[in-house]
């Protein structure tokens, strides 16, 4: 079936530091690749997502490249602020039939002053 | 102008009793779902529909029943409320549920909490 795997976190970073979360994934055809975020006591939002080989999903500064060849899509920004810190889901989506999302375990950022 | 709402935000019961937990979205999507994560915060979906029909029903313990009056509403029900089911439920919603593009949009979180 499928799987995403994701780093253990949590992750502590300082302000202004680059940040990588690796996320790794099984999957029989050729799904869609979603990174997610919850905010402390909120659902999750959709952050980016890449719907086939090569793209690139970015957003707020965050960005992710589906690799097919290594079936990899971590999550990189440049300089991760306070107002970062989240749980971070990596999340994939199979085609056919009706949708449904597979989720990583989250990986929890915690960006200090 | 709350996309997914639930309610309530907080439930707090007793082991064996009942107690229903609502989800409204008005975004005008034809799918709704129903996920459940746990104190780890592992995210398992439980229940999909689609215009009212069940479309994904996952390994979820029959006391679990789902109800969907409308495309706008997805209930869930638990009766006999055990340990194991504290956790916070999240209901979602997608444009139509069908591709595997669809954004999936989140409500705030039910937190349960069986004592």
């Amino acid at each position: 079936g499928d799987s995403v795997t994701q780093m253990e976190g949590p992750v502590t970073l300082s302000e202004e530091a680059f940040l990588t979360i690796n996320c790794t994934y099984t999957a029989t055809g050729y799904p869609s690749l979603f990174w997610y975020v919850q905010y402390p006591g909120e659902g999750l939002q959709l952050l980016l997502k890449a719907t086939k080989a090569d793209d690139k999903g970015s957003n707020k500064g965050f960005e992710a490249t589906y690799r097919k060849e290594t079936t990899s899509f971590h999550l990189e920004k440049g300089s991760v602020q306070v107002s970062d810190s989240a749980v971070y889901f990596c999340a994939l989506s199979e085609s056919g039939g009706y949708q449904k999302v597979t989720f990583g375990t989250g990986t929890k950022l915690q960006v200090i002053p | 102008d709350t996309a997914v709402s639930q309610t309530p935000k907080y439930l707090v019961t007793q082991m064996g009793n009942d107690k229903s937990i609502k989800c409204e979205q008005n975004l005008g999507h034809d799918t709704m779902y129903w996920y459940k994560q746990d104190s780890k915060k592992f995210l398992k979906i439980m229940f999909s529909y689609n215009n009212k029909e069940l479309i994904i029903n996952e390994t979820v313990p029959n006391r679990f029943s789902p109800k969907s009056p409308d495309k706008a509403h997805l209930n869930l029900h638990i009766n006999s409320l055990e340990l194991g089911d504290s956790a916070v439920y999240f209901c979602a919603s997608s444009q139509e549920g069908v591709a595997p593009t669809d954004t999936q949009y989140f409500g705030p979180g039910t937190r349960l909490t069986v004592l």
